[in-house]
């Protein structure tokens, strides 16, 4: 098993291009997250999903997209790049059962100039 | 507003002492508690989970309480090794929520010779 996958390792993006951040998992898990964590705030949830197809904002949701066609795939779109999401995002998925651990990825480090 | 606090200084400890790491949190009701531990340049690892109705739990030489009345989880880490060196973070979980975890800011355990 893989795990968590994330792509790409490290990104530069110019202010207002757009990309997506590749994330997948193998574990057949249903829950699946975005995070970005920032020096001094800890991890903070963008979005989440529970199922394909079924997708939900977090605490920072703005200036990003998710959509969750498949239990394996959820990437997460930046609309229009902005300095302030420059950030390590991670993905991770869980379980709804048992001890409702996160498995995350190895991240991605994002650069907005 | 909900808060999670946990030492943002760093902790420096002996190798072979215990490592107490606290984390307190304010206007949440959590249904489970877990902590993770993370290293430099890499996603968190899922460590131990605690549940609302649980006092302690033990795995190895770690050991969580939990204490709703007082709203705090200690970390412990007993006959530290240099190798328990990293950031351990807390992170709050409410019911029907596997998905939609909390984290706070984490603190840094150096351990030393």
């Amino acid at each position: 098993n893989a795990g968590v996958t994330q792509t790409p390792k490290f990104q530069v993006l110019k202010t207002g291009q757009s990309m997506t951040l590749q994330c997948a998992q193998d574990m057949n898990h249903e829950y699946m997250s975005w995070y970005r964590q920032d020096p001094g705030m800890g991890l903070r949830l963008i979005h989440y999903s529970v199922g394909a197809g079924i997708t939900d904002q977090g605490e920072v949701p703005n200036g990003y997209n998710v959509s969750r066609s498949t239990t394996e795939d959820f990437p997460l779109r930046l609309l229009s790049a902005a300095p302030s999401q420059t950030s390590v995002y991670f993905c991770a998925s869980s379980s709804p059962t048992g001890r409702y651990e996160q498995y995350f990825g190895p991240g991605t480090r994002l650069t907005v100039t | 507003s909900q808060k999670i606090e946990q030492n943002s200084e760093a902790l420096n400890i002996q190798e072979g002492k215990t490592a107490t790491l606290t984390c307190n949190y304010t206007n949440y009701s959590p249904a489970y508690l877990q902590w993770y531990r993370q290293d430099p340049g890499r996603g968190p690892v899922f460590l131990l989970l605690i549940r609302e109705n649980e006092k302690e739990k033990r795995k190895e030489r770690l050991k969580v309480t939990f204490d709703t009345t007082l709203k705090q989880s200690l970390f412990h880490i007993t006959a530290s090794q240099p190798a328990d060196s990293a950031t351990y973070l807390c992170a709050l979980g409410e019911t029907g929520t596997a998905s939609k975890l909390t984290f706070g800011t984490g603190t840094r355990l150096q351990v030393t010779l």
